[in-house]
């Protein structure tokens, strides 16, 4: 089946814009994560759904990010206000539940000029 | 502060050599420790993963060696293959009630030499 995927692959914006980045879980993964990836590092947890609800949105860097995840499928991570120390690669992943594989969608390229 | 700390940077190997990547962490909370490969352009993916109730896992031509005692755990690439550069993470979580925390090192980049 489909893996996970992420739109758009690349974005680029301005700074004190406000982006959205889609992701598509694999269909019946209940967990849902989003990691930040700078360059040359590990990817840095953001926040981690079961079903709707947020468990752990304990990665969030400040209020300029937010997440949701409304019928416990597809998720939109939200950026207000963008700062150039946004950019980066933003991974989504998803799981069966939380104490399984969680399988890496390919990621959204975040460039805040 | 880097919850867990991965050793070396980057790894030039002859092929079939033997290719090895430490990690060290400090939380003895951490109950699972996973493995990920990954090539440029993709997200990472799963290689090999190991709970602390073993010291040693193995997966064709991949090991996990993990010493409890000194909270650090490698992974070893036996016959190293062109096909095995990428870059490898290790990663740290546990998985506990209220959430599932992933903590990862910085990478380590691997060019295996035909």
């Amino acid at each position: 089946g489909a893996g996970v995927s992420q739109t758009p692959s690349n974005k680029v914006t301005e700074k004190g814009k406000y982006v959205e980045l889609r992701c598509d879980p694999i269909s019946g993964h209940t967990a849902l994560y989003w990691y930040r990836q700078s360059l040359g590092q590990g990817p840095e947890f953001l926040i981690y759904f079961q079903g709707t609800g947020a468990a752990d949105d304990s990665g969030l860097p400040n209020d300029r990010f937010f997440a949701v995840r409304p019928e416990g499928s597809v998720s939109t991570l939200k950026i207000q206000r963008t700062e150039r120390g946004d950019s980066a690669v933003y991974l989504c992943a998803s799981s069966l539940s939380r104490h399984n594989e969680q399988f890496f969608g390919p990621g959204t390229r975040l460039t805040v000029l | 502060q880097q919850q867990v700390k991965q050793s070396p940077q980057s790894l030039i190997v002859q092929k079939g050599g033997i290719s090895i990547i430490n990690c060290a962490y400090e939380n003895t909370a951490f109950d699972y420790f996973p493995w990920y490969q990954q090539f440029p352009g993709k997200g990472p993916a799963l290689l090999i993963a190991i709970r602390p109730d073993v010291s040693e896992k193995k997966e064709g031509r991949f090991t996990i060696s993990f010493n409890k005692s000194a909270k650090q755990f490698s992974l070893h690439i036996m016959d190293s293959q062109p096909g095995d550069s990428a870059t490898y993470f290790c990663a740290a979580a546990t998985m506990r009630v209220t959430g599932n925390q992933f903590y990862f090192g910085t990478g380590t980049s691997l060019t295996v030499i035909p």
